[in-house]
């Protein structure tokens, strides 16, 4: 089975630093794509990045990097040099084997940005 | 480019009602996802329309049912609602063959009283 786990329910970082969200997975397929998304208090869901199990390297996107082991199951986020719109809530996400467009969730983390 | 859309923003039922939501697809997209995301959870996965008819369907008991239009827009109906269902439901529109991110409306946050 497909299963995404993100131990931080809260984080805290200072504007301008960086910071790390954590996200491990567990999956038997050697083919799979892992998603972060960003959740501001509106609701919506906003794609950030993406990163694929066979990808030579680790996936960016502006100020978003994924630490991808894949050794380990881990895909962290990386968000360079905090912004206090940065403050929401982050899911890590898994595309089921089978059906690409369902998707499995992590529980989420908190992020603050600290002024 | 209008983005997916969903109706109502907000909604408020009482225990043993039905509801209906609503969601249109970002332009192009023929797939429809339904997604419940209960307070301090993770989205769960309900179910998925294509070429209108449910392709797949996650751990929902039948109350939560669906429909998809000709124009690939698509309903959610939830029956005899529990309170157990006071969720935010969120609308997720792809490609049928895209392999990247899906596009997420902004939600429809239902209470049931």
């Amino acid at each position: 089975a497909q299963k995404i786990t993100q131990t931080q329910p809260g984080m805290f970082v200072q504007e301008k630093e960086a910071v790390t969200l954590d996200c491990t997975y567990d999956t038997s397929d050697p083919s799979y794509g892992l998603f972060w998304y960003k959740q501001p208090s509106s609701g919506e869901m906003i794609f950030l990045i993406y990163q694929g199990s066979y990808d030579q390297q680790n996936a960016t996107e502006g100020r978003y990097s994924l630490n991808f082991q894949k050794a380990r199951k881990s895909a962290n986020l990386v968000i360079s040099a905090s912004q206090l719109g940065d403050s929401a809530m982050y899911f890590c996400a898994m595309r089921d084997r089978d059906n690409f467009n369902k998707f499995y969730f992590g529980s989420g983390t908190k992020l603050n940005v600290k002024p | 480019d209008a983005g997916v859309t969903q109706s109502p923003t907000h909604l408020i039922k009482t225990r043993g009602q039905q509801v209906t939501l609503r969601c249109s697809p970002k332009s192009g997209h023929d797939t429809v996802s339904w997604y419940q995301q209960a307070l301090g959870q993770g989205p769960q996965f309900i179910f998925q329309y294509y070429e209108e008819e449910e392709r797949q369907r996650g751990n929902f008991p039948d109350r939560f049912s669906g429909h998809q239009f000709p124009n690939y827009s698509s309903e959610l109906n939830v029956n005899a609602l529990l309170l157990g269902d006071s969720a935010l439901y969120l609308c997720a529109s792809s490609l049928r063959q895209g392999i990247h991110e899906q596009y997420f409306g902004p939600g429809t946050r239902l209470t049931v009283t």
